[in-house]
Parts: structure tokens; C-alpha cells; sequence
């Protein structure tokens, strides 16, 4: 079966100092991936995603970045925290599909990781 | 694009009680719909989905959904709910033959009261 792990699970940071949260899916190859973050009180924003390695698509300008080294890892990193970079942040992982079966896939969900930055 | 619009942010709801969460959507194209449930502090986890087929999907524990086309709309329900119900729910459209990106609306918490 597939799992999917997140470190580390809360993190406490000063502004300006730099991010890296970790994702990696275990159990399945060549899946597409994802981050999103959750503000308190607010739904998921997409903020990247990933169909392969070193392919990333950004959702929002921002000042955090991502990437793919291998298969089954994602990171997403910043140089600056913000203080508006605090937040839930969720990785996810779907099957790819092709053709008609595109969308098809409903996405899994790591546990998280809740970022306070102060 | 498409969107998704949950009309009511918070739901409290007694114990036993039936509890409806609507949601409606907006697209140009098919959709695949689903509905994930978040407990505090946790990540998303798939409730249901609908693919094609019946209208009707149900869960395994208790949540049924209903595909409305003509209103564009994925309301879910249960007729009984359950303290350990108390959570927020989203709900999520992917376009069919498209990637698989989800556009998520904006979460119902719903707080079951004894």
C-alpha cells in the first residue's frame, strides 16, 4: 500500500529564516505531487504541483519555492520566512492518468506540517 | 476554471440529529467531485467521490453524496451524526481529461453537540 510521510510535523521559525519541509510517497512510482497551504480559518490554496522530476508548476507568486529531486520527493523551501508564510502546509500525492482518465484520481494527503513563523 | 462555492462555513448539529452540507460548483467542462474530511490537526482524507454512474455514492460510515447536474451541485448528508463527526469537510472538483488538480471550496466545520 502507498503512504505518505512529512517532516517535520511543527516547526517554529523567526522571520527572514530560511524553510525546508519535506514530502516523500511511499508504495507507487511516477506520481503526481502537490503542495497546498491552509491559513487558519481558510481552505487549501494549490500552491505548487509536480508530474514528474524537476517539473514544477507554481499557482501563486510567492516567495516560497519547490522541487522535485527524485521520483518520490517534494520539498518546499524559502530563503526569507514572512510572517504571512504561516500556516498548515499539506503535500499530496495523486496517480498521473493519461488521456480521458486525467482528473480521474483523487488525491492523498499527508499528516502536515504547521508552520508558526514569528 | 472552475469553482466551487460551500454555502455554509459552520454547521453545529445535535448528536442524532440529520446534517446537509451543500456544495455547488462551476465549470465549463465535466467534472469528477469529491468530498474529504480534515480532524484537528490532521491532513485530508478521502470521504467519497463521484466518477460516473449513479447519481447516489455513499461512504462507510454513513455520509452519502448526491450528484445534481442541472443544479451543479455535490450536497452531502448523513441522517445521523456522531460526535466523532465533528470535523471540517471540503469539497473538490477535478476536470475530467485534465490534470488532476482539485479545486477545493472553502470547508464546512461542522461541531456535533451532545
Amino acid at each position: 500500500s502507498q503512504t505518505i510521510h512529512q517532516w517535520p510535523a511543527t516547526l517554529v521559525q523567526p522571520v527572514g529564516s530560511p524553510l525546508s519541509l519535506e514530502c516523500t510517497v511511499e508504495g507507487t512510482s511516477n506520481p503526481n505531487l502537490y503542495w497546498y497551504r491552509q491559513a487558519a480559518g481558510r481552505g487549501l490554496q494549490l500552491l505548487f504541483y509536480s508530474v514528474g522530476i524537476g517539473q514544477i508548476s507554481s499557482e501563486v507568486p510567492q516567495n516560497l519555492s519547490a522541487s522535485r529531486p527524485q521520483d518520490r520527493q517534494f520539498i518546499l523551501s524559502s530563503k526569507k520566512l514572512l510572517l504571512s508564510d504561516s500556516g498548515f502546509y499539506l503535500c499530496a500525492w495523486s496517480h498521473a492518468g493519461t488521456g480521458s482518465q486525467k482528473g480521474y484520481y483523487e488525491q492523498y494527503f499527508g499528516p502536515g506540517t504547521r508552520l508558526t513563523v514569528t | 476554471a472552475q469553482s466551487v462555492t460551500q454555502l455554509d462555513s459552520q454547521v453545529p448539529v445535535f448528536e442524532e440529529a440529520p446534517v446537509e452540507l451543500r456544495c455547488n460548483y462551476s465549470s465549463s467542462v465535466s467534472v469528477y467531485l469529491f468530498w474529504y474530511v480534515q480532524y484537528p490537526n490532521q491532513g485530508l482524507q478521502l470521504l467519497l467521490k463521484y466518477l460516473s454512474g449513479s447519481t447516489l455514492v455513499e461512504s462507510i460510515n454513513g455520509f452519502e453524496a448526491e450528484f445534481n447536474k442541472s443544479q451543479t451541485s455535490f450536497h452531502l448528508r448523513k441522517p445521523s451524526v456522531h460526535i466523532s463527526d465533528t470535523a471540517e469537510y471540503f469539497c473538490a472538483v477535478s476536470r475530467r481529461a485534465a490534470g488532476n488538480k482539485l479545486t477545493f471550496g472553502g470547508g464546512t466545520r461542522v461541531l456535533v453537540k451532545p
